[in-house]
């Protein structure tokens, strides 16, 4: 079984500064591990993935994570926030051994972006 | 670029009714899956398709049924609705060899008067 803890269900920011969400995840098997946005009243987009090789991955619109095996973690990071950044932030886990298992995902982080 | 459709998008029903939702994955896409999201609630994973057979099954309840189509097309039927059913449900498809990264469809926004 796995389970994905958000440990942050709001964070407030002011424009221009830099954010990190954080994400932790558990689980017996390899994972994959993504980050997904969710703007109101939409679906979820995704904003990047680690499946394997460098640990630090690169996604859209600025943001990045590191995942850490060793801390079971996948923080996600972008050093200059906007106001369209205001939107629910999901990570989400995912057994990497194959097969169409459903994803796991955390309780989301409401990013919430001040002037 | 093609992304995963869904419809209806809005849908109200009556308690004890029935309702189909039918998601349409991404072009060369093998793979579906339905989500649920409750009302500022995380997605819960219901069940997965993979090449037209169930694959994975979360927490749908049995009520709730689905199955894939030759054309990779996915229906979820719901049944003797209640009114906890009222949610957002998601597909989203996904392509064996791609890391089974999953494309999220906009959702069917279910209400149960």
């Amino acid at each position: 079984a796995q389970s994905v803890t958000q440990l942050d269900s709001q964070v407030p920011v002011f424009e221009e500064a830099p954010v990190e969400l954080r994400c932790n995840y558990s689980s017996s098997v390899s994972v994959y591990l993504f980050w997904y946005v969710q703007y109101p009243n939409q679906g979820l987009q995704l904003l990047l993935k680690y499946l394997s090789g460098s640990t630090l991955v690169k996604g859209i619109n600025g943001f990045e994570a590191e995942f850490n095996k060793s801390q079971t973690s996948f923080h996600l990071r972008k050093p200059s926030v906007h106001i369209s950044d205001t939107a629910e932030y999901f990570c989400a886990v995912g057994y990497s051994g194959g097969g169409a298992d459903g994803l796991t995902f955390g309780k989301g982080t409401h990013l919430i972006i001040q002037p | 670029a093609a992304g995963v459709i869904q419809s209806p998008r809005h849908l109200i029903k009556e308690k004890r009714e029935t309702a189909t939702l039918k998601c349409y994955p991404i072009p060369r896409h093998d793979t579906v899956y339905w989500y649920q999201q409750g009302p500022g609630q995380d997605p819960q994973f219901l069940i997965s398709f993979y090449e037209k057979m169930q694959s994975d099954k979360g927490s749908i309840p049995d009520r709730f049924s689905a199955q894939q189509f030759s054309d990779y097309h996915s229906e979820l039927n719901m049944s003797s609705l209640e009114l906890g059913d009222s949610a957002l449900y998601f597909c989203a498809s996904s392509y064996r060899g791609d890391g089974e990264t999953q494309y999220f469809g906009p959702g069917t926004r279910l209400l149960v008067l």
